[in-house]
């Protein structure tokens, strides 16, 4: 079973671009997370998919932060303008019956310049 | 709203035993959970406690204390592998997403 994938795996951009994060979830996981880590300080929660449906974006740092999950799959998070202070590791999580038991991608290293 | 503390370093030998604490405030609780992570990789799943005890999985124990908002991940026997970081978690009061604590760094040395 393939696990939590997530594209690009490190992405260096100039402050002011668009960059746009994928994760691809563990096949049949329902529930799709979006994490933040930042400067080795604790994960945060950004948002929560139920299927195609955003159950809980309250960890949304502002409105240059765009989640999607279109048809229930894969989800996107897009970053419009880029500020230095969006620099860190972004995780994607899936789980299914579980909501504690929830399996980490890769994680895409953002560095805002 | 939530919080989580965790010692932020802890050290110790091969072979010996390790507790990292976890004390929280939230304002539901469904449970207490613990991740490891190791230098540049994903954070993986180690165990979960929704009820008071102790929870025994190989050389890795959690236990919680409801009343007293506390647990630990106990780590028995040693291992240089086990260097890396430990979160614990929780459930927020609307059951949908998770709070990480900021993580213990466990340092394991020959």
């Amino acid at each position: 079973e393939a696990g939590v994938t997530q594209f690009p795996s490190h992405s260096v951009i100039e402050k002011g671009q668009t960059v746009t994060l994928r994760c691809d979830p563990i096949s049949g996981h329902d529930n799709l997370y979006w994490y933040r880590r930042v400067m080795g300080k604790e994960i945060k929660f950004l948002l929560h998919f139920v299927k195609e449906s955003k159950q809980d974006e309250s960890g949304m740092p502002n409105n240059r932060f765009l989640a999607e999950r279109t048809g229930g799959t894969y989800s996107t998070l897009k970053v419009q303008p880029a500020e230095l202070e969006d620099s860190g590791v972004y995780f994607c999580a899936s789980s299914q019956d579980s909501l504690e038991t929830q399996y980490f991608g890769p994680g895409t290293r953002l560095l805002v310049l | 709203g939530q919080s989580l503390e965790q010692p932020s370093e802890v050290t110790a030998v091969e072979g010996a035993i390790v507790q990292i604490n976890c004390t929280y405030q939230t304002s539901g609780f469904y449970g207490l959970s613990w991740y490891q992570q190791h230098d540049g990789g994903a954070p993986t799943f180690l165990s979960y406690n929704a009820l008071d005890g102790l929870e025994e999985t190989g050389r890795f124990s959690s236990f919680l204390s409801r009343s007293d908002s506390y647990g630990y991940l106990l780590l028995q026997e040693l291992q240089m592998k086990d260097s890396a970081s430990y979160f614990c978690a929780v459930r927020d009061n609307y059951g949908q997403n998770f709070v990480f604590g900021p993580g213990t760094r466990l340092s394991v040395l020959p």
